[in-house]
């Protein structure tokens, strides 16, 4: 069965440092999404992309965060000058239809982010 | 505001046994409502989609209704199995963007 996969499953960096999440979205898959989850809280929607740009963005990703889809396969978000506030669990998800109609979005399984 | 709120918080209960978690949400303008199930520390995985024309969908032993004019969604577990300990997230779409807006969960755990 296709997956959402993302890479690294566990980051530790220290504050200030840039960080760049993994992620590889179902092959024929067009939307993409970042979310991602305080310990203890709500996930929280970062981003969607679609025709390599961004469609829709939350407040939380303000001119620290960016995305990218550099190659037919990897979609990849990062974070130029992590803080403490940064540690969290970030989801990447993906569906072949825009998800506002009812389409599945597909979760991977999450990158763990500590900032030291 | 376009919020989701999940009820209870937490709830313990036997295998074999039948529960209902409910879910309530102001979201505007509503396209789609879903829930997923969360592993601790995995992905959250799709269990329903339901548009504003459907009020009931099955999954296996997981069934989800909804009521639009009320805006109640319930997700009812039949026969639970220790499997079924996870978390469970309510969300709901909105139409006029790709947001979607999530619950805070409701954590099941099932025990033998």
């Amino acid at each position: 069965e296709p997956e959402v996969t993302q890479t690294p499953s566990h980051q530790v960096t220290q504050m200030g440092q840039e960080v760049i999440l993994r992620c590889v979205p179902i092959s024929n898959h067009l939307y993409f999404y970042w979310y991602r989850q305080i310990l203890g809280q709500k996930v929280e929607f970062l981003v969607s992309f679609y025709n390599n740009e961004i469609s829709e963005k939350s407040e939380i990703f303000d001119d620290q965060f960016s995305v990218e889809r550099p190659d037919g396969s990897n979609f990849t978000l990062k974070i130029r000058s992590t803080k403490l506030e940064d540690s969290a669990m970030y989801f990447c998800a993906s569906s072949d239809l825009d998800s506002l109609w009812g389409t599945e979005a597909f979760f991977g399984q999450g990158t763990r982010l500590t900032v030291v | 505001k376009n919020q989701v709120e999940q009820s209870p918080q937490s709830l313990i209960i036997l295998e074999g046994k039948n529960c209902t978690l409910q879910c309530n949400y102001t979201v505007s303008p509503f396209s789609n409502l879903r829930w997923y199930k969360q592993d601790t520390g995995r992905g959250p995985v799709s269990l329903t989609i339901m548009t504003f024309s459907e009020n009931t969908k099955s999954n296996g032993r997981y069934t989800a209704t909804l009521d639009a004019d009320t805006k109640q969604s319930s997700l009812h577990i039949t026969a639970s199995q220790l499997s079924d300990s996870a978390s469970y997230i309510c969300v709901v779409g909105r139409s006029n963007d790709y947001k979607l807006s999530f619950g805070a969960g409701t954590t099941v755990t099932v025990r033998a």
